[in-house]
């Protein structure tokens, strides 16, 4: 069984720029959802995708919006970024839309200078 | 909206003690969860709780549901180094978005 892959492990980028990040969601789970953990701090929910439409929205500005594609994978990407966008973004897969369970990925660190 | 709080905030214990941390929300869960991260990883799940009351063991740890459904704590039992990280609860209800909170920070000194 494959776990929860995301990609870039670390990257950094200037304000103002653009980034993507990218989720494969574990084997069979069909709902993506994705967080921003700054440093010591617990994960926020950024929004969910189930059957490649937004299912669910945090308190983010609309700079940030994501996809879900057929494969169940995801992106989530970041307009005109911010200094306080530096945070580990999180992806975390679940089976169904409503289950009690996350399982996370190792995260993508993003850097704003 | 929904908050959760962790206590103690960071903990430093001796190897082979037992450990005790909680959980507390203002608002009612319908399902708690307890995560534990590394450095430059991702959380790992380690127990959920479905039912009020329900207590439920994985290994060394056991975590409780309170009867409130306003918070939870997690035991572990006989701590080892590799027990250092931090935990995190989360709450959920049905329909809704995960809450997480702020985390414990635990350290074994050896």
């Amino acid at each position: 069984e494959t776990g929860v892959t995301q990609s870039p492990t670390h990257l950094i980028k200037t304000r103002g720029q653009q980034v993507t990040l990218r989720c494969s969601s574990q084997s069979g789970h069909n709902t993506v959802s994705w967080y921003q953990q700054a440093l010591g701090q617990g994960p926020q929910f950024i929004f969910q995708y189930y059957r490649e439409e937004e299912n669910g929205r945090g308190n983010f500005p609309p700079r940030f919006s994501g996809l879900q594609f057929p494969n169940y994978s995801s992106e989530l990407n970041v307009n005109a970024l911010e200094l306080d966008d530096s945070a580990l973004y999180l992806c975390a897969s679940s089976l169904g839309q409503d289950t009690g369970e996350l399982f996370f990925g190792e995260g993508s660190r993003l850097t704003v200078l | 909206g929904q908050q959760l709080n962790q206590s103690p905030q960071s903990m430093f214990i001796q190897e082979g003690e037992d450990v005790s941390m909680n959980c507390t929300s203002s608002s009612i869960f319908n399902t708690w969860l307890w995560y534990k991260q590394d450095p430059g990883e991702g959380p790992v799940l380690l127990i959920a709780l479905y039912k009020a009351g329900e207590l439920t063991s994985n290994g060394r740890l056991t975590a409780q549901f309170g009867i409130t459904r306003k918070d939870s704590f997690l035991n572990i039992s006989a701590s080892i180094p590799s027990d250092v990280g931090i935990y995190f609860c989360a709450g959920y209800n049905y329909g809704q978005n995960f809450v997480f909170g702020p985390g414990t920070r635990l350290s074994v000194l050896p």
